[in-house]
């Protein structure tokens, strides 16, 4: 079992739908990344927890410390924000480890 | 600022090859990465670096090197491309403390025939 979980592994949405990005790790943490990869691959940070939400536009990012658990949310959804969100946990160290992703779209 | 350069973005290399892959970030970061992405996996670590003069191993660190002579780049080496080496390589860098955003460079898609 990966010590990052996301969920779903894919999703497809409507434009203007709220959508919720799943992310559950088994291991104690100091902070959790999400990360967007869109087509052509390039990784930019989101947002950065280590504890409650935060949020920046349409988009927010929970964090419950005691479950282990993360979302990502967006509200509104458009099509731009197809891409991978990727979840990353700070576990031992300065070391990052990863979830597989979520392959997000967005259908007009 | 420039934050994260890595290049090449795209590199096609025959069994046996070697060659190095680049990555510099002008943020004074002390903590440098490189990982690897493959279909149906996560990012995984290669090597990794705390500062000038250090360096450590990842998860998956053979068939590569790096070295850290200076706080600014961070080289990874292939040293006899394998076909097994086909993937999209990530270079990243923060400041080291827990609790600061990482950054990327761009990755480079590697194909080994």
């Amino acid at each position: 079992k990966n010590e990052v979980e996301q969920s779903p592994q894919n999703l497809t949405a409507q434009e203007g739908e709220f959508i919720t990005i799943n992310c559950s790790y088994s291991v104690g943490i100091s902070a959790l990344h999400w990360l967007q990869q869109h087509p052509g691959g390039g990784i930019v940070s989101l947002f950065m927890l280590s504890s409650g939400k935060k949020k920046h536009g349409r988009l927010i990012a929970t964090i419950n410390i005691q479950e282990k658990h993360s979302s990502l949310h967006i509200t509104a959804s458009h099509p731009r924000d197809s891409a991978v969100y990727i979840c990353a946990v700070f576990a031992s160290g300065s070391r990052l480890t990863f979830g597989e992703g979520t392959q997000l779209t967005v259908n007009p | 600022n420039a934050g994260v350069t890595q290049t090449p973005k795209f590199q096609v290399l025959k069994t046996g090859q070697s060659m190095t892959l680049q990555c510099a970030q002008d943020m004074n970061h002390e903590y440098m990465s490189w990982y690897r992405q493959d279909p149906g996996m996560g990012l995984r670590l290669i090597h990794y670096s705390v500062g000038a003069g250090i360096t450590d191993q990842g998860e998956v660190p053979n068939g590569y090197n790096v070295s850290r002579s200076t706080t600014e780049d961070f080289p990874l080496r292939l040293l006899s491309a394998a076909p097994s080496q086909t993937s999209v390589y990530f270079c990243a860098s923060s400041s080291g403390h827990l609790n600061t955003e990482a950054f990327f460079g761009q990755g480079t898609r590697l194909t080994v025939v």
